[in-house]
């Protein structure tokens, strides 16, 4: 099916764990970003994503890690999982200004 | 640096008009959105404007734009107990696809 998608849409972890998020589009859409929902803070953006191999902060780096080998994977991975870390992720994909910015389900995080 | 304010909530009656306001910093934002977010879903498109424009009509749903107050709103005409859920204001950030978001408005539709 065309679209973007999100693995796992659900996951508990314990602080101090590695854990990777997946993100997975179906357009070729250049780029991709990843936000942090919470209440009160809207959407922040963490890392985007222009190009396969470019990859940039957003506001809310630190803690995150990602990478993009290939145009339509754009993984996040929370190196040391921490408590202040529990959030739903969204990824979200598009061709560039202008163009529509397509969302993911989201991943609900709990970080025990 | 870059910030999107809003209302967190309003509360309207069924057939009602809703208007949900959102401002702005970045004069330079080309693009500005109004997304939609349903329970236990991700963000939906709903509609955006150019900054040229200063406004934009799209079925029951207005846009209006004061490029001077920094100020968007959106219109919501008729509101229906559907139309519930969380409206995000955004503005993109140069040419990179890069949006910021406000907080979110959440919208509550009384029968």
């Amino acid at each position: 099916d065309a679209g973007i998608t999100q693995s796992p849409r659900y996951k508990i972890t314990e602080t101090g764990r590695q854990v990777t998020l997946m993100c997975h589009q179906t357009w070729s859409h250049s780029y991709m970003f990843w936000y942090r929902q919470d209440l009160g803070h809207g959407l922040r953006l963490i890392y985007y994503s222009a190009a396969a191999d470019i990859t940039d902060k957003g506001e809310v780096p630190d803690g995150y890690v990602v990478s993009r080998s290939k145009t339509e994977n754009f993984p996040l991975t929370l190196e040391s999982a921490t408590r202040s870390q529990t959030s739903v992720y969204f990824c979200a994909s598009t061709e560039g200004q202008g163009f529509d910015l397509y969302f993911g389900p989201g991943t609900r995080l709990t970080v025990t | 640096g870059e910030d999107v304010e809003q209302s967190l909530f309003l509360s309207v009656r069924e057939g009602d008009s809703s208007v949900i306001n959102c401002t702005y910093t970045d004069s330079s934002s080309t693009y500005l959105y109004w997304y939609k977010q349903e329970p236990g879903a991700g963000l939906q498109l709903l509609t955006y404007i150019f900054s040229n424009m200063d406004m934009k009509q799209d079925q029951r749903l207005t846009v209006l734009l004061n490029k001077k107050d920094k100020h968007l709103s959106l219109r919501i005409a008729d509101t229906q107990t559907g139309d519930s859920a969380i409206y995000f204001c955004a503005e993109s950030m140069g040419n990179t696809g890069k949006l910021i978001f406000g907080q979110g408005t959440t919208l509550q539709v009384k029968p």
